[in-house]
């Protein structure tokens, strides 16, 4: 049973850069088959997709969010990172990790979540 | 970007009845559509893909139709644990969007 378990900092201060990893567990993040993504809910609000990495190291971000985003992957931990900087109030949300099922071309799904974590930016 | 937009935000409805829940994408996304149920405090949880594929392990009270630009999430007949948050989404063009939910709160 695959698993994804984010983790990082709850409270980041604005201006500063958040940073968040997410632990596979059943699966291995150099299969071809998926992309790993990272998508956020600001709470009592909907789900925004922030972007994902292959595991080739390619990367696709929102471009909303674009300039202040960057995913990593790192294959040996079997883990893939999302760092975000310059964060304000606005990107207070919960963060979760997702794997992003390739089942066609052109077709992908998020079959498995992480439980997300709670981030705060705040003085 | 693609505008995903939900209808209602609200849906209330007795255990046992249907629930008939919308959503239209703002051009045509083919069938490259997902369901997701979440519930307070959880991830999101997959039920359809391909706007009408069942995923893994959900009850076939769950059903999904459409294509192009509207779409339709059908629960035959609902139980307790059904009462949540719903979400589409689509995945035909980037970035991946998602309307803003359908919460179905009982009657």
């Amino acid at each position: 049973q695959v698993q994804l378990q984010e983790s990082g900092p709850g409270l980041v201060k604005p201006s500063e850069t958040l940073s968040l990893t997410c632990t596979v567990s059943g699966g291995s993040v150099s299969s071809g088959s998926y992309y790993w993504s990272w998508i956020r809910q600001p709470p009592g609000k909907g789900l925004e997709w922030i972007g994902y990495i292959y595991s080739s190291g390619s990367t696709n971000y929102n471009p909303s969010l674009k300039s202040r985003v960057t995913i990593s992957l790192d294959t040996s931990k079997n883990l893939f990172s999302l760092k975000l900087s310059s964060v304000t109030a606005a990107d207070t949300a919960v963060y979760f990790c997702a794997r992003d099922w390739i089942y066609g071309y052109g077709r992908y799904i998020f079959d498995y979540w992480g439980q997300g974590t709670l981030v705060t930016v705040s003085s | 970007e693609i505008v995903m937009t939900q209808s209602p935000a609200t849906l209330s409805v007795s255990p046992g009845e249907r629930a008939t829940l919308s959503c239209r994408a703002s051009q045509s996304i083919n069938s490259n559509l997902a369901w997701y149920q979440q519930k307070p405090g959880q991830a999101p949880r997959l039920l359809i893909y391909g706007a009408s594929t069942r995923a893994t392990g959900i009850p076939a009270r769950f059903s999904g139709s459409g294509s192009g630009t509207e779409f339709t999430l059908t629960i035959s007949s609902l139980q307790s644990e059904d009462f949540a948050v719903y979400y589409c989404q689509q995945y035909n063009n980037w970035p991946l969007t998602f309307g803003g939910g359908t919460k179905v709160e009982i009657k």
